[in-house]
C-alpha cells in the first residue's frame, strides 16, 4: 500500500534533550513538509523540501532541523532549542503539480517532561 | 492577517440537518482549494477538492468564489460520522496554508 509512515507515534523526551521524528512515503511524491499542532490550533508549518538536498523554512522553523538525502525521507529533528516543542508534529507529501493535494502521516505526538 | 480564516464554532445541529461552513482566503493568486477533515487526535484527510463550477461528492457540496475569495462546504443529511474538525485549505505555489478548522457536532 501506498502513504505516509511516521515513527514513533508517541514520543518522550527530557527537556535539554534532542529528537529526531521519522517520516517515510512510498508515494513518489517530490515535495514533502512538516507541520506543528498544537491543542485547539491550525496547522504551522516548520520546514518543507520540494526536491532531494534542497529544502526552505517554513514560519516556525527555529529550534528544529531536517535533511532531504533521499526522495522517500524526510526526517526532522527537535532540538534542545525549541523553548515548547510539546505538539502533535504532521507529515506530508505531494506532487510539485500546483493542483495537487497534500497526504498526511499519522503524525508523532511529543510530549516534553 | 491570516491566509486562510474560519469560523472556529462549534456548530452543534442535530441528525439530519444540513449545515455550512464558510472559509475565506486573502491572496487572490491562490490556485488550488480543498476540504480536509480532522478527527480528535488524528490526521487531517482530504475530503474533496473545490473547483470554480462548484462540485458535489454524496452529501457534500464545495463552492468556490474567486471574486469573493470565500470556499463554502455545504452537508445534507447530517450523520453522527460527520462529526469532526473541518480544514480549509488553499495552495499558493508550493506551500498549503490551513485554517484553524470549524469544529461539527452531529447529535442524535
Amino acid at each position: 500500500d501506498g502513504g505516509i509512515t511516521q515513527s514513533p507515534k508517541y514520543l518522550f523526551r527530557k527537556e535539554g534533550q534532542n529528537v529526531t521524528l521519522s517520516c517515510e512515503q512510498n508515494l513518489n511524491h517530490d515535495a514533502m513538509y512538516w507541520y506543528r499542532q498544537d491543542p485547539g490550533q491550525g496547522l504551522r508549518l516548520i520546514y518543507y523540501s520540494q526536491i532531494v538536498n534542497d529544502f526552505q523554512k517554513g514560519d516556525i522553523a527555529e529550534g528544529y532541523s531536517v535533511s532531504r538525502e533521499k526522495k522517500e525521507s524526510f526526517p526532522l529533528t527537535v532540538t534542545s532549542a525549541q523553548k515548547n516543542p510539546t505538539a502533535f508534529y504532521l507529515c506530508a507529501s505531494s506532487l510539485r503539480d500546483r493542483t495537487d493535494t497534500q497526504y498526511f502521516g499519522p503524525g508523532t505526538r511529543l510530549t516534553v517532561l | 492577517r491570516k491566509e486562510v480564516e474560519q469560523d472556529p464554532g462549534p456548530f452543534n445541529v442535530p441528525e439530519g440537518a444540513t449545515v455550512a461552513f464558510n472559509c475565506t482566503y486573502s491572496n487572490s493568486a491562490s490556485q488550488s482549494f480543498f476540504w480536509y477533515r480532522q478527527d480528535c487526535r488524528k490526521e487531517p484527510k482530504l475530503l474533496m477538492s473545490v473547483y470554480s463550477s462548484g462540485n458535489e461528492d454524496g452529501r457534500f457540496t464545495a463552492q468556490l468564489n474567486r471574486a469573493s475569495q470565500y470556499i463554502s462546504l455545504l452537508i445534507r443529511d447530517s450523520k453522527l460520522s460527520d462529526s469532526a474538525t473541518y480544514l480549509c485549505v488553499v495552495r499558493d505555489f508550493n506551500k498549503f496554508y490551513f485554517g484553524s478548522g470549524t469544529k461539527l457536532n452531529v447529535k442524535p
